[in-house]
Order: C-alpha cells, then sequence, then structure tokens
C-alpha cells in the first residue's frame, strides 16, 4: 500500500513568485493536513481538509491557501513568497486524526 | 504558540543505554502522541496514549501520561543507532472538533555507537 507521497521533493523560487505543493493521501483517508517545519524549530499547523472542505486553519496569512480535490489528493497554494517561507513542509493524512496522523517525506521550500 | 513543548530539547547518550524525554502542555487533552523524524524527512507515529490511560508501552518505548500536571514522558530503552533523531509530542484537544494536532518543537537525540 502505498503511503503519503508529496510533489516535488525541492522547490526553489525566489521572492515574490508563487508556488504550488501537491499530496496524495493514503488510499482510504479523507483527511489532509499541511504543516509548515522551519529550520530547527516544531511543526506549525497551516491547513486541514476533509471530504473537500477546509475544517481548520492556523495562523497563517491568506497568501496560504489550498483545496482538497473528490480524490482527496490536495495542493498547498503560497502566493507571493517571502524569504521566510522557506521551510519544509510537510503533508499527513488520516482517516480519524484521533488515531494518528501518516506523514509525506515533504517538500523542501527554498526562497532566494 | 505551540500547545506542547518537549524538555530536554537536545539530548546525547550512549548505544545500550535509556533515554528519557519530556513533553507538557496547556489545555485538556483527548489524546496524546508522539512522533520520530528522521533526518528532516517525514514523521513516524510511534505512540498514542489516551487521557484515561497512565501509561503505555510498545516494543522498546515506555509512554506514561500525568493529566493533573498536563506531562508525559518518552522512555526508549536499549538505545541503538538507528533511534537517533528528533521526537515530537503531539496533542489532540478535547471537547472539540478541532481535530488538529499542535506538536512541540521536538527533542533531538543523538545515540553514540
Amino acid at each position: 500500500e502505498a503511503g503519503v507521497t508529496q510533489s516535488p521533493t525541492h522547490l526553489i523560487k525566489t521572492r515574490g513568485q508563487q508556488a504550488t505543493l501537491r499530496c496524495s493521501p493514503i488510499s482510504g483517508h479523507t483527511s489532509v493536513y499541511w504543516y509548515q517545519q522551519a529550520l530547527g524549530l516544531g511543526l506549525q499547523f497551516l491547513l486541514w481538509y476533509d471530504e473537500g472542505e477546509e475544517r481548520n486553519r492556523g495562523n497563517f496569512p491568506p497568501r496560504f491557501s489550498g483545496r482538497q480535490f473528490p480524490n482527496y489528493s490536495s495542493e498547498l497554494n503560497v502566493n507571493a513568497l517571502e524569504l521566510e517561507d522557506s521551510a519544509l513542509y510537510l503533508c499527513a493524512s488520516s482517516w480519524d486524526a484521533l488515531a494518528g496522523l501518516y506523514f509525506g517525506a515533504g517538500t523542501r521550500l527554498s526562497v532566494l | 504558540s505551540q500547545q506542547g513543548e518537549e524538555d530536554p530539547q537536545a539530548l546525547s547518550i550512549q548505544e545500550g543505554e535509556n533515554a528519557t524525554m519530556n513533553c507538557s502542555y496547556k489545555t485538556s487533552i483527548n489524546n496524546l502522541q508522539w512522533y520520530r523524524q528522521n533526518s528532516g524527512r517525514g514523521l513516524v507515529h510511534l505512540i498514542l496514549i489516551r487521557s484515561n490511560e497512565r501509561e503505555k508501552h510498545s516494543g522498546r518505548l515506555r509512554v506514561t501520561l500525568d493529566t493533573s500536571k498536563k506531562s508525559s514522558s518518552l522512555l526508549i530503552t536499549a538505545s541503538r543507532a538507528a533511534d537517533t533523531a528528533s521526537y515530537f509530542c503531539a496533542t489532540v484537544g478535547r471537547g472539540s472538533n478541532d481535530y488538529k494536532l499542535s506538536f512541540g518543537a521536538g527533542t533531538t537525540v543523538t545515540v553514540r555507537a
């Protein structure tokens, strides 16, 4: 059974550009979570999608947005990139958050 | 702000020794989970303990939970080089549909051969 897959593995952008990160959850999981992990820091919650709807949002500006598709895959979009957006972006999926999350390997975004 | 705070921030031990790390949190929880992260990659779920449980074991892992002190500990016994990683605690809040996990900053464990 395939795990959570994220693409691309690495992404290099310049300030002001837009970045799109993609995530495919484990088959059967309807919830997708996005987290940001800046270098040496913990995970900051970004977004939670379930059954195609945004269920919760972390303390991030509106230029961080996303969506979940009918097949439960998800996209994270970051507009007007800033240097401090450089981080590892982790996607996780779950059939029940109370039972734990399954994480992908992440997309490392570098903003130059 | 982070819900969980791990202590210590870093830990270096000899292979075969035990490693203990602690987690404190601020609000009432449904459950607390521990995850491992190797070299900046994705996190792996290790163990989950519910708010009505006090201790749980999984292989070489032992987790305790003290809801009165809002704290948890993770013990790794007979450590191996492969246990070198960062360990995070995460909590799920109680009493709402807010099923996001809130993570601490992690404890970095180095196991020396």
